[in-house]
């Protein structure tokens, strides 16, 4: 399978740690996108990347989390300082986009859902 | 505010009623498309429509693009459980694409 995959699916941690996820997008794509997601709500854009270049931030990402795709293949999302308001499910996505104003469709991974307890 | 307002919140229907679910924004988009996420899954695409006026059919699902461009609309004909699912409309602004709050449908047999 060739998908989208995310790593790790479930983490629970408490308040004050580090988590960091991974993303390996589908290989071909060029463009990587994070997401959050709280039940029952549509995900939440976060930050995408052309490949290593980091395109946009949202901003309601706080300082303490980064993104980095370094070689544009994989990515990770890094969540320093954990708060119980972290709390949700971490989607990664990846398209493949020939233009900034291009359309194309999104590729999900499973998510990777993050308990701060 | 949400720059895709969706309506309703949630929808529960009984197996073989119709359903229409709405996609509305003040802006003006090139392109409009339709996710459907299942629990425990990434969202999953089901449609781009790109021409105001414009409408699809995938089976039992028809979808709307508005003239101006501006709003969209998903209906289904003769739901099944297999159709239970959060319905996402989202846009493309310039390669971010941003989700609506989404419509949970919930199918019962």
């Amino acid at each position: 399978d060739t998908g989208v995959s995310q790593d790790p699916r479930h983490k629970i941690t408490k308040r004050g740690q580090n988590v960091t996820f991974r993303c390996d997008p589908i290989s071909e794509h060029n463009r990587l996108y994070w997401y959050r997601q709280t039940l029952g709500q549509g995900p939440e854009f976060l930050t995408y990347f052309q490949n290593e270049a980091q395109l946009e931030k949202s901003r309601l990402l706080s300082d303490r989390f980064s993104a980095e795709r370094p070689k544009g293949s994989f990515s990770t999302l890094e969540i320093q300082r954990t708060e119980q308001g972290d709390s949700a499910m971490y989607l990664c996505a990846s398209s493949l986009a020939g233009s900034r104003a291009g359309t194309g469709e999104l590729f999900f991974g499973e998510g990777s859902r993050l308990t701060v307890l | 505010t949400q720059l895709l307002e969706q309506s309703p919140q949630f929808l529960s229907i009984q197996e073989g009623e119709n359903l229409t679910v709405y996609c509305n924004s003040s802006s003006v988009f090139s392109s409009l498309q339709w996710y459907r996420q299942e629990p425990g899954e990434g969202p999953v695409l089901l449609v781009t429509v790109v021409t105001g006026g414009e409408v699809k059919k995938l089976k039992r699902l028809t979808f709307q693009f508005g003239d101006a461009r501006k709003d969209s609309s998903l209906h289904i004909t003769a739901a099944q459980p297999g159709d239970t699912g959060l319905y996402l409309c989202v846009c493309d602004s310039w390669g971010k694409f941003q989700f609506g709050a989404g419509t949970q449908v919930v199918v019962t047999p």
